[in-house]
């Protein structure tokens, strides 16, 4: 039972290379998140997917292009990195229809990315 | 985006004693979720308690507990008999109604529970 999973957990990059971040879920959940997390600001919704080949814009997308072909893959890439993306990214996923207990997301344990 | 402001961006608490934290936001829905999520060193985020605007009644999980003011639009967490293992941020989240999905967080409190 793999869950949510992100890879890698660490990267470093230079200011201006192109990055991925990839993100699997082993639940078939329909929705998908990405967040990023900085001090200060909690965690901030970048973009999210309500279904494979359904994606919109989040709270900070600029910088940021998504896809989502199957339903259990949700990567995250920076097409030209900036400093200002340095954060820790989270991946999380929500069933459409919630369990006895309610809605929840249930979250990947965060890449850290760092631009130079 | 919606707002939701923690007030507080650190506490600390002595083992065994209560801690309350608190949790403010701004919406104009009436049927919304609130969530508090819980993150120790390791990153893991772990949902601690959920509460529904429409259920008047606080919700409860152990020694969580939330004060639900839906007039007030806050919403505390108070964690009673704290334990070493309590030490973490914890996040306050919202999502506007059944059908949103998305959540918004506020900015995080950090706990340090002491021996």
């Amino acid at each position: 039972d793999a869950g949510i999973t992100q890879s890698p957990r660490y990267k470093i990059t230079e200011t201006g290379r192109q990055v991925t971040l990839m993100c699997h879920q082993t639940w078939s959940h329909s929705y998908m998140f990405w967040y990023r997390q900085d001090l200060g600001h909690g965690l901030r919704l970048i973009y999210y997917s309500a279904a494979a080949d359904i994606t919109d814009k989040g709270e900070v997308p600029d910088g940021y292009v998504v896809s989502r072909s199957k339903t259990e893959n949700f990567p995250l890439t920076l097409e030209s990195a900036t400093r200002s993306q340095t954060s820790v990214y989270f991946c999380a996923s929500s069933p459409t229809f919630p369990g006895p207990e309610g809605y929840e997301q249930y979250f990947g344990p965060g890449t850290r990315l760092t631009v130079t | 985006a919606q707002t939701v402001t923690q007030s507080q961006p650190e506490m600390s608490v002595q083992e065994a004693e209560t801690v309350t934290l608190s949790c403010t936001y701004d919406t104009s829905e009436n049927n919304y979720y609130l969530f508090w999520y819980k993150q120790p060193p390791s990153r893991q985020m772990i949902l601690v308690i959920r509460q529904e605007a429409y259920k008047q009644q606080n919700a409860t999980e152990n020694r969580f507990s939330v004060n639900f003011q839906k007039a007030a639009k806050s919403f505390s967490l108070k964690i009673s008999d704290s334990q070493l293992g309590d030490t973490a941020m914890y996040f306050c989240a919202f999502m506007k109604h059944k059908n949103d999905y998305k959540l918004s967080f506020g900015a995080g409190t950090t706990v340090t529970v002491r021996a």
